[in-house]
């Protein structure tokens, strides 16, 4: 088991444009998270994905959005790019109802907008 | 709204030193409190939390509800702790993380 992977590993994109995410959890887990890390902070919640749904949010704007598909992986959409979106976007899985959710992290995207 | 404070950023040991990475949240019920590791060029992962009261790689995590912390401590530093320690504060699926402290352990 590969544990969660994520696609691309490095992107570059302008300002106004938008980009998509691509992320496979961990084999056996139905639940995906998705976490936008700036350079020397902590990873920071955008949202989570459960039965196709989005189940939980935090504090982003509509321009980012998501997809869970029926064989659980997931899609980040960020439109409009900004500036400030430059960040590692990182992805975790998790089995929901098991033991606290422990979430497994992939290894980030890692979006750059000019 | 729930927040974690890591006041530290860099945290310098010496080998064999204690070390206490400290971890302040504020949330007004009942907390579910981790602790995830970063070693330099792998993933985040999960270092402990604190409803299983283990000892993961010689560190403990003690909640401190009157306090409001979740300092987490190991005797004894070992070169391979050097890291960046991440304390968590999760509810309702959503997980807050603090600002990270990185843990040099010096030879």
């Amino acid at each position: 088991d590969a544990g969660v992977t994520q696609s691309p590993t490095h992107l570059i994109k302008t300002r106004g444009q938008q980009v998509t995410l691509r992320c496979s959890p961990k084999s056996g887990h139905d639940t995906v998270s998705w976490y936008q890390q700036a350079l020397g902070q902590g990873p920071q919640f955008i949202f989570q994905y459960y039965e196709e749904e989005e189940r939980q949010r935090g504090n982003f704007p509509d321009r980012f959005s998501g997809h869970q598909f029926p064989n659980y992986s997931s899609e980040l959409n960020v439109n409009a790019l900004l500036l400030g979106d430059s960040a590692l976007y990182l992805c975790a899985s998790s089995l929901d109802g098991r033991f606290y959710n422990e979430q497994f992290f992939g290894p980030g995207t890692r979006l750059t907008v000019l | 709204a729930q927040r974690v404070t890591q006041p530290e950023k860099l945290l310098s040991v010496f080998k064999g030193a204690p070390v206490e990475l400290k971890c302040n949240y504020s949330y007004s019920g009942s907390p579910e409190l981790f602790w995830y590791v970063q070693y330099s060029r792998q993933r985040l992962q999960l270092l402990l939390r604190h409803i299983s009261r283990e000892s993961i790689k010689g560190f403990t995590a003690d909640l401190n509800k009157g306090e409001t912390s979740f300092h987490l401590k190991k005797p004894f530093a070992q070169e391979e702790d050097s890291a960046m320690y991440y304390c968590a504060l999760m509810r309702y699926q959503k997980v807050t993380f603090g600002t990270g402290t990185k843990l040099q352990v010096i030879p």
